[in-house]
């Protein structure tokens, strides 16, 4: 049973538009972390939220964490193809305070 | 942040066989993660590896499957045991960026058992 769930599972969407990707969990996190996954790479880390309702902004990305801390969205405004990639959300603290528990992702697929 | 140097990056095995994994890190870190990520799938975390002790697995995850070594704070192997097809996979190690509040992977070993 995954911690995080993550919502949708898949997206895709033509460039210029809006999308958001959505992590849940009934766990309450000491910190929520975003990636980004590209074929034959690792995550890289986008951005981590660690205060209840705090809002981070990453030129066209928008991070939320929700006033509990246990969920968190991900907005992205006019995407362009180079977003396309595996969009994974990873909580820590949910069980201990350096494992990650990570969500199943979402493949953003952003057509041209 | 922490630059993380893994390989061998791909490989393909017969079954039977066993792989070992390596990461080298730049800085010197107390605690190293490795991950599975089946194909299309998350990640699931395996075990963390602290130098000078014994390796901590997770639940389904067991040392004689998956030894691992952390002969120093910049070094860590993962060994994928009496592979089987249900090995395939891919896997990253993985550090904690402390000060950053994330973590940096490395680039992953895509292993496919045949």
């Amino acid at each position: 049973t995954q911690l995080l769930e993550q919502s949708p599972q898949f997206l895709s969407i033509q460039e210029g538009e809006n999308l958001t990707v959505y992590c849940n969990s009934s766990s309450v996190f000491s910190s929520l972390q975003w990636y980004r996954q590209e074929p034959g790479e690792g995550p890289v880390l986008l951005v981590t939220v660690v205060t209840g309702g705090e809002v981070k902004k990453l030129k066209r990305l928008t991070f939320q964490f929700g006033d509990a801390r246990k969920d968190s969205s991900l907005h992205i405004t006019a995407a362009q193809p180079g977003d396309t990639g595996l969009y994974l959300c990873a909580g820590a603290g949910g069980t201990s305070d350096y494992k990650l528990s990570f969500g199943a992702g979402t493949t953003v697929t952003v057509r041209a | 942040s922490a630059v993380i140097s893994q390989k061998p990056s791909r490989d393909i095995c017969q079954r039977g066989t066993s792989l070992t994994i390596q990461c080298q890190v730049d800085s010197q870190v107390t605690m190293m993660f490795w991950y599975r990520q089946q194909p299309g799938q998350s990640l699931t975390l395996i075990a963390t590896a602290n130098q000078g002790s014994e390796a901590t697995y997770e639940s389904g995850f067991v040392i004689d499957k998956f030894p691992i070594s952390r002969p120093n704070l910049t070094f860590s192997t993962l060994t994928v045991s009496n592979m089987s097809p249900e090995d395939s996979s891919i896997y990253l190690c993985s550090v904690d960026r402390t000060g950053a509040g994330g973590y940096t992977f490395g680039s992953g070993t895509r292993l496919t058992v045949v």
